[in-house]
C-alpha cells in the first residue's frame, strides 16, 4: 500500500535557527496536506499543496510541492517558542488520508 | 461553540472491560473518521463514515465496533479491551465526501489506559 515516509523523526533547533521537514510519498499523489499538532493537543490543518511546484507561505512558513508530485517540504525560517510541535505530512489514497510519521520539533529559548 | 467534540477525554480501565468513545461535529460535514495515535504519535486510520454509511474499515480488530447514528455523531465501542489498546483515539470530520481531500478537522482526542 501506499506509504508516506516524514524525516527527521526529531529536531532539536535554537530560537532563531530555520527548520524543514521532508515529505516521501511511494506513490503519486493528488495533493498533500500539513498539519501541526502542539504537545498535548490535536492536529490542526495548516494548508494544502494540489499543483506540481507549488509553494505557499504562511509568514515564515513555506510549504513546496514536488514536480513529480510525490515529495513536500515545510520550511519554517527563524523559528520561535510558539513553533514546537509535531508537523505531519499527509496525502490522499483512495479517500484515506495517510499520514507521514511527524517530525517532532523542538526549540530552545 | 467546539467544533468537533469527544467525550471523555481521558479513560482508564481494566483489561477486558468494554467501553466506548463518543464524538459529535457541528460542522454539517457528512463525513466522519477514527483515528488511533500510538505513543511514537503515529497516526492511523480506523474508520470513515460518510452520511452515516460506512466507506473505510481498516484492518482493526472486530473488537472495536463504529456506530453513526446520524452524520453528525460518530461513536466508537471497544469491547474486551487489551494492553495494546493503550493510545489516543481522535475523532475528526471533513467535509464533502470521503474522497474530496477537504481538510480534516480533529477532535482533542480520548487518552485511553488499560491496567
Amino acid at each position: 500500500g501506499q506509504q508516506v515516509m516524514q524525516i527527521p523523526q526529531y529536531q532539536h533547533v535554537q530560537e532563531g535557527e530555520d527548520f524543514t521537514t521532508y515529505c516521501n510519498s511511494s506513490t503519486t499523489l493528488s495533493n498533500i496536506q500539513w498539519y501541526k499538532q502542539r504537545p498535548g493537543g490535536h492536529p490542526v490543518f495548516l494548508i494544502q499543496l494540489v499543483k506540481s511546484g507549488e509553494v505557499k507561505k504562511q509568514k515564515r512558513l513555506t510549504f513546496q510541492f514536488g514536480e513529480a508530485k510525490k515529495n513536500s517540504s515545510l520550511h519554517i525560517t527563524a523559528t520561535q517558542t510558539t513553533d514546537v510541535g509535531t508537523y505531519f505530512c499527509a496525502g490522499h489514497n483512495t479517500g484515506k488520508l495517510i499520514f507521514g510519521q511527524g517530525t517532532t520539533l523542538q526549540v530552545k529559548p | 461553540d467546539t467544533a468537533v467534540s469527544q467525550t471523555p477525554k481521558y479513560l482508564v480501565t481494566q483489561m477486558g472491560n468494554d467501553k466506548s468513545i463518543k464524538c459529535e461535529q457541528n460542522l454539517g460535514h457528512d463525513t466522519m473518521y477514527w483515528y488511533k495515535q500510538d505513543s511514537k504519535k503515529f497516526l492511523k486510520i480506523m474508520f470513515s463514515y460518510n452520511n452515516k454509511e460506512l466507506i473505510i474499515n481498516e484492518t482493526v480488530p472486530n473488537r472495536f465496533s463504529p456506530k453513526s447514528p446520524d452524520k453528525a455523531h460518530l461513536n466508537l465501542h471497544i469491547n474486551s479491551l487489551e494492553l495494546g489498546d493503550s493510545a489516543v483515539y481522535f475523532c475528526a470530520s471533513s467535509g464533502g465526501g470521503v474522497f474530496s481531500n477537504q481538510p480534516q478537522h480533529f477532535g482533542d482526542g480520548t487518552r485511553l489506559s488499560i491496567l
